[in-house]
Order: C-alpha cells, then sequence, then structure tokens
C-alpha cells in the first residue's frame, strides 16, 4: 500500500481565516479518523468515518471544525475562523474494519499568525 | 472512559542498554493496547498492538510488550538500545467495538547517549 498522505505538510495562516487540510487514506480502509496534536502531547480524538458516514465527533470538535468524507475515499477537515488555539499537527488514520490497527499519515502542521 | 498513563515524559539510555518505557491503562472493558513510535515532524508507525491473544507481544525493530492486567500495565521493552531508537513514544488504549478511537499517552521521549 501506499500510505496515507496528508495535504498540505504545512499551513502558515493568519487568524480569522478559514483553512482545509486533506486527508487520502489507504485505497482498501473503510476507517477514516481525524486527531490533533498539541506540542508535548499525544494525539486527541477528534472524529471518525466509516466509509462516508460520520459517526462520531469529539466534544473537542467546536461548530468552527467540520470533517466530510463525500465519497467514502478521501476526507477534508475544515476550520473556520481560525484562533491561535487551533495551532496543532492534524494527523489523519486509516484502518480496515474489526480491530485492525491505525495507520497514520504524516500530518499537517498549522500554525496561526 | 479509558486513559492512558505514562510514566515519565523523559528517559535516557545508554546505546546498548535495556530500554524500559511503562505504560499503565484504565478500561471498564477488555482493552485493545498500542505502542506507537513517532520521529520528529512525522506520523505514528505502529510497534506493536496487544488484542487479547498472547500477553507478551513482540513488535518491529527488536521491541516487545508485556499485557499485565492485574497491574493493568503494558510496558514496552527493548534489550539493546540503539541510536536510531531515538524518538517519542506513545502507549494507546481503544475499545474492541464502536469506533475504537485511540486514546493516547502523553508519550515519552527516549534519548539514546552513545
Amino acid at each position: 500500500d501506499t500510505g496515507v498522505s496528508q495535504d498540505p505538510r504545512h499551513k502558515i495562516t493568519k487568524r480569522g481565516q478559514n483553512v482545509t487540510f486533506r486527508c487520502d487514506p489507504i485505497s482498501e480502509h473503510n476507517r477514516l479518523y481525524w486527531y490533533r496534536q498539541t506540542l508535548g502531547q499525544g494525539p486527541e480524538f477528534l472524529t471518525y468515518f466509516q466509509n462516508e458516514a460520520q459517526l462520531e465527533k469529539s466534544r473537542l470538535l467546536s461548530d468552527r471544525f467540520s470533517a466530510e468524507r463525500p465519497k467514502g475515499s478521501f476526507s477534508t477537515l475544515e476550520i473556520q475562523r481560525t484562533e491561535q488555539g487551533d495551532s496543532a499537527m492534524y494527523l489523519c488514520a486509516s484502518s480496515r474494519q474489526g480491530n485492525q490497527p491505525q495507520h497514520f499519515g504524516d500530518g499537517t502542521r498549522l500554525s496561526i499568525l | 472512559a479509558q486513559s492512558v498513563t505514562q510514566l515519565g515524559s523523559h528517559v535516557s539510555v545508554s546505546e546498548g542498554a535495556l530500554v524500559l518505557l511503562r505504560c499503565n491503562y484504565s478500561s471498564s472493558v477488555p482493552p485493545y493496547l498500542f505502542w506507537y513510535v513517532q520521529y520528529p515532524n512525522q506520523g505514528l508507525q505502529l510497534l506493536l498492538k496487544y488484542t487479547s491473544a498472547a500477553t507478551l507481544v513482540k513488535g518491529i525493530n527488536g521491541f516487545e510488550a508485556e499485557f499485565k492486567k492485574s497491574e493493568t500495565s503494558f510496558h514496552l521493552t527493548k534489550p539493546s538500545a540503539h541510536m536510531s531508537d531515538a524518538a517519542e513514544y506513545f502507549c494507546a488504549v481503544s475499545d474492541y467495538q464502536g469506533a475504537q478511537k485511540l486514546v493516547f499517552g502523553q508519550g515519552t521521549r527516549l534519548t539514546i547517549n552513545p
């Protein structure tokens, strides 16, 4: 497999702007996860898709955040009206169904000026 | 709710010495447990996983971990450290059903001294 791909790798933006990240999972994986990792911390779960259905969202995912997986393949994570506290690494992971391990991409590092 | 505690945010060992990274978990259901490694500016790579089969789990790069239910622990070991092992290590727990989202510990930074 070619691994989980995330784009862009780095994003620098001004506070108040909107940003969108893309994740391409491993092709045969029907589960897709988004996590957020701040400096010196472990990743925290944001949301989860099984195929195109978004089945769970963390309370960390405020109404400024939205995620989609329109055809059950790639996913996008959008943050509207970015704030300083949104600065973090955003990680995407995918897996097969049935207690299979999650495979992570290299993440998108977001910096808010 | 599930949780993971990694004892020691920073561990330093000499090259060739034993590596021991500690992880304790809390889970109301039988857990699935994982160790991941993260190199700078990269994502997480799976080292090994425990899914209720053998309690001693062998992973990649010579690492292994032992599941001890009585101690709610899943410590990671490697008999002989190599310079390339220097990285951040994360222990994680998940449910065996539902979303199976991972709950991570805060990580342990491993430094290898020459």
